[in-house]
C-alpha cells in the first residue's frame, strides 16, 4: 500500500525567504507524486504534480518540487515566501497501478511578515 | 461556478441518527472520490466510482456508510446510526479519466455528530 510521510508538524519562514516542505513516500510501482494546498474554510486545491520526465516540477503560485527517486522525497519549495502561502499543505502519492490517492497529515506553513 | 459542489456544508446529528451528503461533481469528470478528514489529519479514501460503479472501498468504509452514483453524474453518501466517531469532515473530489489527473475536491461536507 501507498503512504506518505511529512515529518515537520508546522514550518514557520520569514517573508521573502526560501519556503521547503519536506515529503517522503512509499510506493510498490512507479509514484504518481501531488501536492495540494487548504486555505481555512476552503477546499483542497492542486499545486502540482509528478507523473514522469524532469526530475522538477513546476506548479501554481510559483511552487515547485523536485523528485528524487533514490530518496524517495518529493519536496515542496518556493524562492521567495508571501504572507499569503501561510496555510495548510499535503503532499499525496498514488500508486501508478490503482486509483487511491493516499495523502499525508499535512504541514501548517506560517510566513512570518 | 462549474467546480465540485457538496451540500450540505454543514450537518449537526445526534447520536443514531442517519445522515446523507451529496456531490455535484465537475460535469466532464467521470471519476468521483469520497475522503474523510479529522482534525489534524490528511484526507484519508472512503471509496471511488468510475461513472456509476463503485470500484473501490476501504475498509474504512463500515456497513453503517453506502455511498451511490446511480447515473454517473452526482453521487451521495449514507451514514446511518451516526455515531461520536463518525464526526469529520466529508470531502468529494471528481477527476478526469486517467490515473495521473489531479483531483478537484468540493469544499467538504462537516459533520458534527452530538
Amino acid at each position: 500500500a501507498q503512504s506518505v510521510a511529512q515529518p515537520e508538524d508546522q514550518v514557520n519562514v520569514a517573508e521573502g525567504n526560501p519556503l521547503t516542505v519536506k515529503c517522503t513516500y512509499s510506493v510498490s510501482g512507479n509514484p504518481y507524486l501531488f501536492w495540494y494546498v487548504q486555505y481555512p474554510n476552503r477546499g483542497l486545491q492542486f499545486l502540482l504534480k509528478y507523473i514522469t520526465g524532469d526530475n522538477l516540477v513546476k506548479g501554481s503560485y510559483g511552487f515547485e518540487a523536485e523528485f528524487n527517486k533514490s530518496q524517495t522525497s518529493f519536496h515542496l519549495k518556493k524562492p521567495s515566501a508571501l504572507v499569503s502561502d501561510s496555510a495548510l499543505y499535503f503532499c499525496a502519492v498514488r500508486d501508478g497501478g490503482n486509483n487511491r490517492l493516499a495523502f499525508g497529515k499535512g504541514n501548517q506553513v506560517v510566513v512570518i511578515p | 461556478d462549474t467546480g465540485v459542489s457538496q451540500d450540505p456544508r454543514h450537518k449537526i446529528t445526534k447520536r443514531g441518527q442517519n445522515v446523507t451528503f451529496r456531490c455535484d461533481p465537475i460535469s466532464e469528470h467521470n471519476r468521483l472520490y469520497w475522503y474523510r478528514q479529522t482534525l489534524g489529519q490528511g484526507p484519508e479514501f472512503l471509496t471511488y466510482f468510475q461513472n456509476e460503479a463503485q470500484l473501490e472501498k476501504s475498509r474504512l468504509l463500515s456497513d453503517r456508510f453506502s455511498a451511490e452514483r446511480p447515473k454517473g453524474s452526482f453521487s451521495t453518501l449514507e451514514i446511518q446510526r451516526t455515531e461520536q466517531g463518525d464526526s469529520a469532515m466529508y470531502l468529494c473530489a471528481s477527476s478526469p479519466g486517467t490515473t495521473a489527473g489531479e483531483l478537484f475536491f468540493g469544499e467538504g461536507s462537516r459533520l458534527t455528530v452530538l
